[in-house]
């Protein structure tokens, strides 16, 4: 089974600074990947970044980027120069990779506010 | 950039009935995936759907669920009898290759009244 834990509810950022948004998981899967979601308050779902757990290197998109550190199996999520259209609730989530395992687990999410 | 796109965006059900939200996918996609979310709570997943049937399904997805891909474009989600419980958004979700990210479309929130 896959476990994906997120401990911050809510997170505080002042516009401009960086926030790191915590995730832990665990899994018995060799092969894995984990993602991170954005869900702005209008509700949709938007993908933001992929990490595969075979990546020599951690996942950058833009401002977004995830430190993977796989002994701690922690995939945290960094936002540099955070802006005010990043306050939305962000969910960390994972997949096995092996053939026909596709579903995702998600972690109970985290709640970013960004302050002027 | 295409899109996955649900319809409609709010479904209001009188408990007991039948109910069906509907999908469509990003055009050259070809796996398909329903998941849903309770209010205040954490995604869940419900069903993935490949070359014309279930690959994989959670143990929320019972009998009182179902898939379809009537169409090359549409994928629905039926629910037929509704609960009280069934109440959450529900999303939609495809890819083209198995492991590329899903790309969820805007859901669609369900009210059991």
């Amino acid at each position: 089974a896959q476990k994906i834990t997120q401990t911050q509810p809510g997170m505080f950022v002042q516009e401009k600074e960086a926030v790191t948004l915590d995730c832990t998981y665990d899994t018995s899967d060799p092969s894995y990947g984990l993602f991170w979601y954005k869900q702005p308050s209008s509700g949709e779902m938007i993908f933001l970044i992929y990490q595969g757990s075979y990546d020599q290197q951690n996942a950058t998109e833009g401002r977004y980027s995830l430190n993977f550190q796989k002994a701690r199996k922690s995939a945290n999520l960094v936002i540099s120069a955070s802006q005010l259209g990043d306050s939305a609730m962000y969910f960390c989530a994972m997949r096995s990779m092996d053939t026909g395992r596709r579903a995702l687990t998600f972690g109970s999410g985290t709640r970013l506010q960004v302050q002027p | 950039e295409p899109e996955v796109t649900q319809t409609p965006s709010h479904q209001v059900t009188q408990m007991g009935q039948e109910v069906i939200l509907r999908c469509v996918p990003i055009s050259n996609h070809l796996y398909f995936y329903w998941y849903r979310q309770i209010l205040g709570q954490k995604v869940e997943f419900l069903v993935s759907f490949y070359n014309n049937e279930i690959s994989e399904k959670s143990e929320i997805f019972d009998d009182q669920f179902s898939v379809e891909r009537p169409d090359g474009s549409n994928f629905t989600l039926k629910i037929r009898s509704t609960k009280l419980e069934d109440s959450a958004m529900y999303f939609c979700a495809s890819t083209r290759t198995e492991n590329q990210p899903q790309h969820f479309g805007d859901g669609t929130r369900l009210s059991i009244l």
